[in-house]
C-alpha cells in the first residue's frame, strides 16, 4: 500500500538557519503530494502541494519539489523564524482524494 | 478552501462515558473524514462519512465504538463511546475539496482526555 516516510525529529535550528525536512513516498499510481503544518494546540493547515512530477509547491517561504525519479518531496526554507516552530506532516493522496496517507510528522523547534 | 469548526475544543471525561464531537463546515461538501491523533503521533483515519450513506470505517475502528452521523452536507458528528484512557487523543474532522487536486482541510481538533 501507499506510505510516507519523513526524517526523524525533533529538528532544532537557530533563527535564520536553512531548513530541510526529507520526505519520501511509496505509491502505486501518481499521487498528489502535500505538506501540512500543525502549530501548537491547533489543527492541521495545508502549507503547500504539488500535483505532478517536477511541480514546485511554495508558500510562506517554504518550497518542495515533486521528484518522481527519487519519489521525494523534501520541504525547504532558506531562513527559518521562531514562528515556524511546529510539526510538519508530509502526505499523499490518490484515487480521487481518498486514501490520504500522512507521514509520522517532524517537530521543528526554532530558537531565537 | 473550507472553514471548519469543531465542538468542543477540549474535554476531560470519565472512563465509561461517551462524548459526541461536532464538525461544522461553511460550505457543502461530499466527503468528510474523522481522524485520531494520539499524543506525539501522526494522524490515523477512523472513518469516511458521506451524506446519505453509512460511514466507512478503517481497520481497527468499529461503529459501536465510534458511531458517526452525517445528516447533511455541512455537518457531522463522531461519538467516542464507553471511553477508556487509551481514547485520550486529538480528534480531527476534515473535508475534501475538489479542484486541481483533492485537498483535505482540517478542523482545529478536539482534545479529549479520559481519566
Amino acid at each position: 500500500g501507499n506510505s510516507v516516510t519523513q526524517m526523524e525529529g525533533p529538528v532544532t535550528l537557530s533563527e535564520e538557519a536553512f531548513l530541510t525536512i526529507n520526505c519520501t513516498y511509496t505509491a502505486t499510481g501518481y499521487p498528489s503530494l502535500f505538506w501540512y503544518v500543525q502549530y501548537p494546540g491547533e489543527g492541521l493547515q495545508l502549507l503547500l502541494k504539488a500535483t505532478k512530477a517536477d511541480d514546485k509547491g511554495s508558500n510562506k517561504g517554504f518550497e518542495a519539489t515533486y521528484r518522481k525519479e527519487t519519489t521525494s518531496f523534501h520541504l525547504e526554507k532558506g531562513s527559518v523564524q521562531v514562528s515556524d516552530s511546529a510539526v510538519y506532516f508530509c502526505a499523499l493522496s490518490e484515487n480521487y482524494g481518498q486514501n490520504f496517507v500522512f507521514g509520522p510528522g517532524t517537530r521543528l523547534s526554532v530558537l531565537p | 478552501s473550507a472553514v471548519i469548526s469543531q465542538k468542543p475544543s477540549r474535554d476531560i471525561c470519565q472512563r465509561g462515558t461517551s462524548l459526541t464531537i461536532q464538525c461544522q463546515v461553511d460550505s457543502q461538501v461530499t466527503m468528510m473524514f474523522w481522524y485520531r491523533q494520539q499524543p506525539g503521533q501522526s494522524l490515523t483515519l477512523i472513518a469516511t462519512a458521506n451524506q446519505g450513506s453509512e460511514a466507512t470505517y478503517e481497520s481497527g475502528f468499529v461503529i459501536d465504538k465510534f458511531p458517526i452521523s452525517r445528516p447533511n452536507l455541512t455537518f457531522s458528528t463522531l461519538t467516542v463511546s464507553n471511553m477508556s484512557p487509551e481514547d485520550s487523543s486529538i480528534y480531527l474532522c476534515s473535508v475534501e475539496v475538489q479542484g486541481v487536486s483533492y485537498e483535505q482541510y482540517f478542523g482545529p481538533g478536539t482534545r479529549l482526555t479520559v481519566t
